[in-house]
């Protein structure tokens, strides 16, 4: 167990419908991302934020992804109209980023989207 | 661009060294890191190399040459339980997104 959170860790959906993720990071870390990962792949990175401010999104980041980070703790990741290539598992993953720090990222356990 | 390379699939006997290499190209550098994954599970930390050079810990070692864009990771002794994906993740410079290979999966046979 890293200390980061995911929920729910599996999620079955219909295509169409919205989807929800919930990450809680380490609670000192003020970096978190996201990432999906699909079979037999790598993590793609899909955003980060650096407290509440998201800093950066991917290019494969379509309209349907949203992420917040309200106050700069947990965050949400946010699929609408799903479909089924985001069939993924999505990882969270947080670090402490400044000088002085290693920068190592701790990843949640994930969550599984299916979609069908 | 960014581009990492590493073997699809490795084997190995119990108890021998494997190395796993890695070659890469980044927007900027700032550090490579190995991860470890098993199956169905998140991925989890095993090293982090900023300088170049050779870092050991315990059974496992990570070795950088950034002036080539390389890195291996060097497991001894191997076990069973090693039987995993190890990922090589470059980190570049500016806003440190890590950059996953698509890793190269070990199997450990007794």
């Amino acid at each position: 167990d890293t200390g980061v959170s995911q929920d729910p860790r599996h999620k079955i959906t219909k295509r169409g419908q919205n989807v929800t993720f919930r990450c809680d990071p380490i609670s000192e870390h003020n970096r978190l991302y996201w990432y999906r990962q699909t079979l037999g792949q790598g993590p793609e990175f899909l955003t980060y934020f650096q407290n509440e401010a998201q800093l950066e999104k991917s290019r494969l980041l379509s309209d349907r992804f949203s992420a917040e980070r309200p106050k700069g703790s947990f965050s949400t990741l946010e699929i609408q109209r799903t479909e089924q290539g985001d069939s993924a598992m999505y990882l969270c993953a947080s670090s402490s980023w400044g000088q002085g720090n290693s920068n190592e990222q701790y990843f949640g356990p994930g969550t599984r989207l299916t979609v069908t | 661009g960014q581009n990492i390379d590493q073997p699809t699939e490795m084997t190995a006997t119990e108890g021998a060294i494997v190395q796993i290499n890695c070659t890469y190209q980044t927007s900027g550098f700032n550090g490579l890191f190995w991860y470890q994954q098993h199956a169905g599970e998140a991925p989890t930390f095993l090293s982090y190399n900023v300088l170049d050079g050779l870092e050991e810990k315990g059974r496992f070692s990570s070795f950088l040459s950034r002036s080539k864009g390389y890195s291996y990771l060097l497991l001894k002794e191997l076990q069973m339980k090693d039987s995993a994906s190890y990922l090589c993740a470059p980190m570049n410079t500016g806003f440190q997104k890590l950059v996953f290979g698509t890793g190269t999966r070990l199997l450990v046979s007794p």
